[in-house]
């Protein structure tokens, strides 16, 4: 069963502007991660928040956990053409060893 | 290039016919995961192995597919009488132990049942 449910699906915008996906997620977790995907490939790990924590920055890419209203969103700033990608949260729940992925959302960086 | 590696990358196959994957982990990471990804989906858990111990098994996996790892180094997803559903990517992930940690995945084997 998928615990998360990222928003939008899909998200189209020019090279240069800011990209913001969210994801909702179910049940209490131990952290929350976010995966980048090229079409066709494996997922490259991007950046993991616990969840006693509140924001966490990465090069160009913000995140944010609100475990009150059990989401997370996810900001690429200063989007490049090679920011093309699906972008997937996964929840790591009580037991610490399997992750419980979105559908993801699919990223379109116009040049 | 000392990451996780899948062979073979892609596998065309008729129905009925058994087929088997092969995952090499990073190798100072002692768990190993195997999903299961079909188009416009995030991967769905298969199982996972702590070293050589198979610790937990997803409804998912039915008893056509079988997984070992037996030295806890490389592992092989096995799937038995392959039918059309089972037409996916086949992902390969390992990690270090411990809460908290980030999956490393291979590039993913996609299978195709005729």
């Amino acid at each position: 069963s998928q615990q998360g449910e990222e928003d939008p699906q899909a998200l189209s915008i020019q090279e240069g502007e800011n990209a913001t996906m969210n994801c909702s997620y179910k049940t209490s977790i131990n952290n929350l991660q976010w995966y980048r995907q090229n079409s066709g490939r494996g997922l490259v790990h991007l950046i993991l928040i616990r969840s006693n924590e509140r924001e966490k920055h990465s090069g160009r890419l913000r995140v944010t956990l609100d475990t009150s209203k059990k989401s997370s969103s996810l900001l690429i700033t200063a989007s490049r053409a090679a920011d093309t990608a699906s972008y997937f949260c996964a929840t790591d729940l009580d037991s610490n060893y399997q992750l419980i992925w979105g559908a993801g959302t699919k990223l379109i960086i116009k040049p | 290039d000392t990451g996780v590696s899948q062979d073979p990358r892609h596998k065309i196959t008729k129905r009925g016919q058994n087929v088997t994957f092969r995952c090499d982990p990073i190798s100072e990471h002692n768990r190993l995961y195997w999903y299961r990804q079909t188009l416009g989906q995030g991967p769905e858990f298969l199982t996972y192995f702590q070293n050589e111990a198979q610790l937990e098994k997803s409804r998912l996996l039915s008893d056509r597919f079988s997984a070992e790892r037996p030295k806890g180094s490389f592992s092989t997803l096995e799937i038995q009488r392959t039918e059309q559903g089972d037409s996916a990517m086949y992902l390969c992930a390992s990690s270090l132990a411990g809460p908290g940690v980030a999956q490393y995945f291979g590039p993913g084997t996609r299978l195709t049942v005729l």
